[in-house]
């Protein structure tokens, strides 16, 4: 149980392209999904944070206007990196929990790298 | 949330148990201690948390001294595929935001 799925898998694209990465529950409704940005060597670092039906909440420094989270459903969550560029290269991760007393579970990540 | 601190890195040979240890001198009352683990290129994978009590499930065992500053993650039967990064973190239960450290690298060895 607690399955969470994260598509694409590795996305190459051109500079100035937007790029969208989804993120599903699989046998669990998400009350919150969480968005992650992992550098070469580094740990990861939270982006935002998802409520369904509501704005995300980003962390500091992380442009929201770059950054488009939709939490349109209790199972899915999506991540659209906007007019992508070189340095937005990156290791994206997502995990989602279903509060109570469960923990968060991630996806396996999405290797985005942009010529 | 209260900070953790953890070796950069350890090795155990393959069949030892793994003993992960991690300090956490100020943690809240109300705040449990999780650990995740992650293999290289793939998300973090949860392995199991605490609050106070000794905790067992089928991947490992979580032992937390009776003040609550520090905790042992323990790998029983270390195999090559537990070679991975190891992540201690404390945070309220039902609130959000997992911060990550840096980690202990385990290299398990044949």
């Amino acid at each position: 149980g607690a399955v969470v799925s994260q598509h694409p898998s590795w996305v190459i694209c051109k500079s100035g392209t937007s790029v969208k990465i989804e993120c599903r529950s699989l046998d669990f409704q998400a009350t919150t999904m969480f968005w992650y940005r992992q550098f070469p060597k580094q740990s990861l670092m939270l982006m935002a944070t998802s409520n369904e039906g509501s704005k995300a909440t980003y962390e500091q420094g992380v442009e929201k206007d770059k950054f488009l989270i939709n939490h349109a459903s209790l199972t899915l969550s999506t991540l659209t990196v906007t007019s992508a560029h070189p340095e937005d290269s990156s290791f994206y991760i997502c995990s989602a929990e279903s509060g109570g007393t469960q923990p968060q579970h991630f996806g396996d990540g999405t290797r985005l790298s942009i010529l | 949330d209260a900070k953790t601190t953890q070796p950069t890195s350890m090795d155990c040979a393959e069949g030892r148990a793994a003993n992960l240890p991690c300090n956490h001198s100020t943690i809240s009352g109300n705040e449990y201690v999780y650990w995740y683990r992650q293999i290289h290129s793939q998300g973090p994978q949860y392995i199991i948390h605490g609050l106070k009590n000794n905790e067992t499930n089928e991947m490992a065992s979580l032992i937390i001294t009776e003040d609550r500053k520090s905790s042992t993650l323990i790998l029983p039967h270390a195999t090559l595929r537990d070679t991975a990064v190891y992540y201690c973190i404390v945070r309220v239960r039902n609130t959000d935001k997992l911060i990550f450290g840096t980690g202990t690298r385990l290299q398990v060895f044949p």
